[in-house]
Order: C-alpha cells, then structure tokens, then sequence
C-alpha cells in the first residue's frame, strides 16, 4: 500500500522569504502522480503544483517549485518570497498512474505560519 | 463555470441517526470523489464514482455509502452515526477518474452529538 508521510505538523516563515516544506512517500508503482494541495483557513482545498514520476524536470508554478527525488522518494514543495496569503495547511498527495483511478492519498498536512 | 457545491455546508446530528450529503460536480465533470477529513485521522478516501459506477472504496465500515446520478451529483449516506463520525467531507470532480487535476467543493461540516 502506499502511504505519505509530511514530518512537519508545522512550520513558519517570515514574509517575503523562502521556506521548505517536506514530503516523502512509499510505493511499489513505477507510474504515478505527486501533488501539493493548499488548505486555507476557508477549507476549500487548490492544487498548488503536480509533478509526474517519469519527469525528471522539477515542477514550477511562479513562486512554488518542488524538489523531486524519485529514488529516494521525496518530494519538498518551496514557497519562495513568502506571503501572508500562503498562510494554510499543505498537503502532499498521492496518486498511482496505471491503477486508472483518481484516488488521493493524502500526508497528514504541514500547518504554514507567515509572519509580517 | 460553477465550482464544486457542496450541501449542506454544516449540519449537526445526533447518534444513531443518519444523514445524506451532496455534492454537485463541476458541469461536465463524470468523476466524483468523496474523502473524509479529521484532526485525527487526516484526509481519508471514501469512494470514488464515474458515470453511475462506484470504481474504488475506502476502508470505511458499511454505514458510509453513497450513489451517483445520471447528472453526476453524488450523495453520500452514514446510518447510524457516532461520535467519531464528525468530519469534514470533502466531494472532489474531475472530467475523468484519469484527470490529474481534482477540483475539490468547501466541504460539508458534520458534527455528532
């Protein structure tokens, strides 16, 4: 089974700089998906950023990039220039390629703390 | 177009009750997907449909249950509900259950007392 796990249950990061937030996960697939969703405070979940396995190339999104490491199965998401509007809990996220489903499989969320 | 709409957003229940949630997908989303988020127990899957089909369950007991229809809305049903039932649900669509990206609804606040 695969699983996810996020070590930090919370972080903070002063406005305007950069901070990491770290992810790792277990799985026998050779195909799959990784996300990082954002949970504000008003709940409703967006996707931040996706990378693919097979892509070697880090994901970007403007101010978010990830650090992809498929061997040893991690995958950091970096806020860069910090602002209070990041404020939320993030989650990594999970999903197999082959297995033809949108099944989510979720960390258990790193709470973001921006500072003024 | 409209996002994902979830009904009712808060709902308070008493145990051994039951209770049904909606949710209504994006227009032209077939995929629905339905997960269960505690303090506790972190976001859990539940079920996932497409057209009318229930392609993959979570490891959730037998009261949680749920159904797609013809437009694609989805409910979900818990009979007999517990205390360690209070959650918030979230209902996820996509066009496809292949689509990467899930757009998710606010969520449906139940509380059990």
């Amino acid at each position: 089974a695969q699983t996810v796990t996020q070590s930090q249950p919370e972080m903070s990061v002063q406005e305007a700089e950069t901070v990491t937030l770290s992810c790792t996960y277990d799985t026998s697939e050779s195909d799959y998906y990784l996300f990082w969703y954002k949970q504000p405070p008003s709940r409703q979940m967006i996707l931040v950023i996706r990378q693919e396995a097979y892509k070697q190339q880090n994901a970007t999104e403007n101010r978010f990039s990830v650090n992809f490491q498929k061997a040893a199965k991690s995958f950091s998401l970096k806020i860069s220039d910090s602002q209070l509007g990041d404020a939320a809990m993030y989650f990594c996220a999970y999903r197999g390629y082959t297995s033809n489903t949108g099944k989510l499989i979720f960390g258990q969320g790193t709470t973001l703390q921006v500072k003024p | 177009k409209a996002g994902v709409t979830q009904t009712p957003r808060y709902l308070i229940k008493t145990r051994g009750q039951q209770v049904t949630l909606s949710c209504s997908p994006i227009s032209g989303h077939r995929s629905v997907s339905w997960y269960q988020q505690t303090p506790g127990q972190g976001l859990q899957f539940l079920f996932e449909y497409f057209s009318e089909t229930q392609r993959n369950k979570g490891n959730f007991p037998g009261r949680f249950s749920g159904r797609q229809f013809s437009n694609s809305r989805s409910e979900m049903n818990v009979s007999t509900l517990e205390l360690g039932d209070s959650a918030l649900y979230l209902c996820a669509s996509s066009p496809r259950p292949q689509d990467y990206e899930q757009y998710f609804g606010p969520g449906t606040r139940l509380t059990v007392t």
